[in-house]
């Protein structure tokens, strides 16, 4: 059974673009979360798809913002970038059973300029 | 808020050494609680999953508890080995609000040596 694919695995922009990243859950997996991994604030809830809807959202400002396809597959992206956005973001799915292990991608680094 | 910390930070120990990594939790009202590791530059690895009425759960050398009362969990990790370095991280998914948005704790970097 193939993990979960993020992609790109690099990006670098400069502030002010915006950047869309992807994230391919497990097959069966309906629940796509993003996170945001920085030295400064350690790992970070960013916002929880299921079933195509926004189930949770962490405290980010309104630049970051996902959605999910009827495939499961999720998108997440980041309007007008900030160097603070600078980070390795994370994208982890769960089959929503029970036991609700989450399975995380290898990450996409961002690096803004 | 849930806040999760974990300590030490920062953890050396020689090749062999039987090992036990802290996380502890201020809001008891958990779903379940994860243990994850890190590779630098790499994603996470699920480790070990401990639901809210479970106590422990062992996989191989890897022993986690979870004391909910206390809000409490650790891993334990037998005779350690190189390969074992890496960071650790422990994470709670609340009880309440559906979802699986986890929490993560500050994470314990481990190095063990030859």
């Amino acid at each position: 059974k193939a993990g979960v694919t993020q992609t790109p695995r690099y990006l670098i922009k400069t502030r002010g673009q915006q950047v869309t990243l992807s994230c391919s859950p497990i097959s069966g997996h309906r629940s796509v979360s993003w996170y945001q991994q920085t030295p400064g604030q350690g790992l970070q809830f960013l916002f929880e798809y299921f079933s195509e809807t926004q189930r949770n959202k962490g405290n980010f400002p309104g630049r970051f913002s996902g959605r999910q396809f009827s495939n499961s597959r999720s998108e997440m992206n980041v309007s007008t970038l900030e160097l603070g956005d600078s980070a390795l973001y994370l994208c982890a799915s769960s089959s929503d059973s029970p036991k609700n292990i989450q399975y995380f991608g290898a990450g996409t680094r961002l690096s803004v300029l | 808020k849930q806040e999760v910390t974990q300590i030490p930070a920062a953890l050396s120990v020689p090749e062999g050494e039987n090992l036990v990594l802290n996380c502890s939790f201020t809001d008891s009202a958990i779903y379940n609680l994860q243990w994850f590791r890190q590779d630098p530059g790499k994603g996470l690895t699920s480790l070990l999953l401990i639901q809210s009425s479970q106590r422990e759960q062992t996989s191989g050398r890897l022993n986690a508890s979870l004391d909910k009362s206390s809000g409490r969990s650790t891993l334990y990790i037998a005779a350690s080995q190189p390969g074992d370095s890496a960071t650790y991280l422990c994470a709670v998914v609340p009880f309440t609000g559906g979802g699986n948005k986890l929490t993560f704790g500050t994470g314990t970097q481990l190095k063990v040596e030859l």
